[in-house]
């Protein structure tokens, strides 16, 4: 089945330098995509969301961009801080409510 | 707001047992789901509703039922507990005004362990 996957399942950044973390779509009818941030024993939060129409998307600190051509979502962090440290999800949505299929998770390590 | 709350925050539960996971949201959302996560798995949904009275089974529903009789509260109801179920369970809401091109919001979670 189609899925929503991401590269590295750790990174681990300098403080003060950017992140850069990646995901990777399979489902070429999804035109709606979310990242969220887990910190430890919480539930996700909401980040940033792009729409398929959409090529990129900045926020405060945080970009998304979207690569349609190569199904490859990414999201930058700029200056990353020890209160970034976090798994990132992405999800997609393909249609439907409960069509929304997130990846497993990065888990993004900031040392100080 | 207190946004999407869920209780308990824990519980162990032994096999065969059964028990209601709580989940109330106070931002008069339309759409509510519930999803398991395991450890180094994504988010999988369980079931969702788009309004009271409408329930839905979602990729794992089986060993779980849920009822939504008002807006605010989406409990859980777990009938003979297996160890497979063992897992955080998120509770989420979200408005419905966007259709399905919008961001859900998600409870702590209820940490569950079944022996």
């Amino acid at each position: 089945g189609e899925s929503v996957g991401l590269h590295l399942p750790t990174l681990s950044v300098q403080e003060g330098d950017n992140s850069i973390i990646n995901c990777a779509y399979s489902n070429s009818a999804s035109d709606y995509f979310i990242w969220y941030k887990q910190e430890s024993g919480k539930g996700p939060q909401f980040i940033i969301d792009i729409r398929s129409n959409m090529d990129k998307r900045q926020g405060q600190r945080v970009t998304v961009l979207l690569n349609k051509t190569v199904k490859h979502l990414s999201l930058q962090i700029a200056a990353t801080q020890p209160g970034d440290s976090a798994v990132y999800f992405c999800a997609e949505n393909s249609g439907g409510y409960q069509k929304v299929t997130f990846g497993t998770g990065t888990k993004l390590q900031v040392i100080p | 707001n207190a946004g999407v709350t869920q209780t308990p925050k824990f519980r162990i539960l032994k096999i065969g047992q059964s028990m209601t996971l709580q989940c109330a949201q106070d931002m008069n959302h339309n759409y509510m789901y519930w999803y398991r996560q395991d450890p180094g798995m994504g988010l999988k949904l369980i079931y969702y509703s788009v309004g009271a009275g409408i329930t839905d089974k979602g990729e794992v529903p089986n060993g779980y039922n849920v009822s939504r009789s008002t807006t605010e509260y989406f409990p859980l109801r777990l009938e003979l507990a297996a160890p497979s179920q063992t897992s955080v369970y998120f509770c989420a809401s979200s408005s419905g005004l966007a259709g399905m091109l919008e961001t859900q919001y998600f409870g702590p979670g209820t940490r569950l362990l079944v022996l």
